[in-house]
């Protein structure tokens, strides 16, 4: 069955590390995204991607960057670590514009 | 810009219907979804709706959708322990870019 997996699941990093999560999704889907989820905010999405070399900034961008240089991947990386940045990540993807979206199991992160 | 409200709580009992209220602000709103997220997972979709419908009944879950209202609910008959979680609704339309998420409703069900 296809299937979208994150990883690693749990992960604590210290404050200015660099940090890359890892997103992998076998629908063959174009269109990628990253969230992150905290109480009191709901989802906010960080990234996104509308197929390979494409990449677009999301309403919470400043401190990540993702790259797609296929159609299965989106690496998530946080460049220096901060204690803001302490949240569930999750990633997803969708078979088209404005469909439904497929969400992987998420990473807890907490940067220290 | 768009945005999506839903209210953050409610309680029921087993066997009762539960019923999760959204409202939207995006009037050229395509697909209007509900997602559910159980705890330590990732949101699953449980049901969507176009905008051009006014129902969707699918097993024990009712959509209803007012668009002149921008109101969309969800209904669950006989509500299951199992069916605890949080329910987020959301928006979407072909010619955007993204789908605009509620902040989840906290379905709390007591036996």
């Amino acid at each position: 069955d296809a299937e979208i997996t994150q990883s690693p699941r749990h992960k604590i990093t210290e404050t200015g590390r660099q940090v890359t999560l890892a997103c992998h999704q076998t629908w063959n889907h174009n269109n990628m995204f990253w969230y992150r989820q905290d109480l009191g905010h709901g989802l906010r999405l960080i990234h996104y991607s509308y197929g390979v070399h494409d990449t677009n900034k999301g309403e919470v961008s400043d401190g990540y960057s993702v790259s797609r240089s296929n159609t299965e991947d989106l690496p998530l990386t946080l460049e220096s670590a901060a204690s803001s940045q302490t949240s569930v990540y999750f990633c997803a993807s969708s078979p088209g514009t404005g469909r439904e979206q497929y969400f992987g199991p998420g990473t807890r992160l907490t940067v220290t | 810009g768009e945005d999506v409200e839903q209210s953050l709580f409610l309680s029921v009992r087993e066997g009762d219907s539960s019923v999760i209220n959204c409202t939207y602000t995006d009037s050229s709103s395509t697909y209007l979804y509900w997602y559910k997220q159980e705890p330590g997972a990732g949101l699953q979709l449980l049901t969507y709706i176009f905008s051009n419908m006014d129902m969707k009944q699918d097993q024990r879950l009712t959509v209803l959708l007012n668009k002149k209202d921008k109101h969309l609910s969800l209904r669950i008959a006989d509500t299951q322990t199992g069916d605890s979680a949080i329910y987020f609704c959301a928006e979407s339309n072909t010619g955007g870019f993204k789908t605009i998420f509620g902040a989840g409703t906290r379905l709390f069900v007591k036996a």
